[in-house]
């Protein structure tokens, strides 16, 4: 079955600074990978997307994610942090064309100015 | 292109009230989703969609919950005599089936308080 674990609920960074936040799988077939963004009361907005095609994926807003296999992860950075960064991000993981979407529990990112 | 559409984009009912929500894909998306979202936690799949046929239904589904997608289109998802476990936000996306990733697109959200 798959799964995806973030690593921490709340990360909280300066404008400026590295962002980093954290996701791991668990899948028995290579997964596709997906990053959302949800900022208050919306819907949930694609940042990138892994298919297989390159392993460094970049996305809107200056994100971007790598795909590790031998770490079963798929970590999501920017080098810099804006204050409208701030929001929920949600790893999920699907395992080919048309199926369900598997969610992270998300991690809520704050920027300080 | 006009984005996944829901309505209502609230909805306060009474314990034991039904409820519908309604969901327009983005169109010529053969693919519709429903997922159930509650509070500090990720999206949960519910059902889906390939035109008017539903495919899949999740466990969490349980018989007081109907979805339909009656020409392919549009879907609602009901749910009958509602309980306050039932307070979420309900999401609905829509993709286009392709060989590769699909991506899924969402809408906005219908956020469900059962009093």
């Amino acid at each position: 079955a798959q799964s995806v674990t973030q690593l921490g609920s709340h990360v909280s960074v300066s404008e400026g600074a590295l962002v980093l936040l954290r996701c791991n799988y668990s899948s028995s077939v290579p997964p596709y990978l997906f990053w959302y963004v949800q900022y208050p009361n919306q819907g949930l907005q694609l940042l990138l997307k892994y298919t297989s095609a390159a392993t460094l994926v970049k996305g809107i807003n200056g994100f971007e994610a790598e795909f590790k296999k031998s770490e079963t992860s798929f970590h999501l950075t920017k080098p810099s942090a804006h204050m409208s960064d701030a929001a929920e991000y949600f790893c999920a993981v699907n395992l080919s064309y048309g199926n369900k979407l598997v969610f992270g529990a998300g991690t809520i990112l704050r920027v300080k100015s | 292109d006009t984005g996944v559409s829901q309505d209502p984009r609230h909805k306060i009912t009474k314990r034991g009230q039904n409820v519908t929500f309604r969901c327009d894909p983005i169109s010529e998306h053969n693919r519709l989703y429903w997922y159930r979202q509650t509070l500090g936690q990720g999206p949960e799949f519910l059902t889906y969609f390939q035109n008017e046929a539903q495919l899949e239904k999740s466990r969490l589904l349980s018989d007081r919950f109907s979805a339909e997608r009656p020409k392919g289109s549009f879907s609602t998802l009901e749910i009958q005599r509602t309980e306050q476990g039932d307070s979420a936000m309900y999401l609905c996306a829509s993709s286009l089936v392709m060989v590769g990733a699909e991506t899924q697109y969402f809408g906005p959200g219908t956020r469900l308080l059962v009093l």
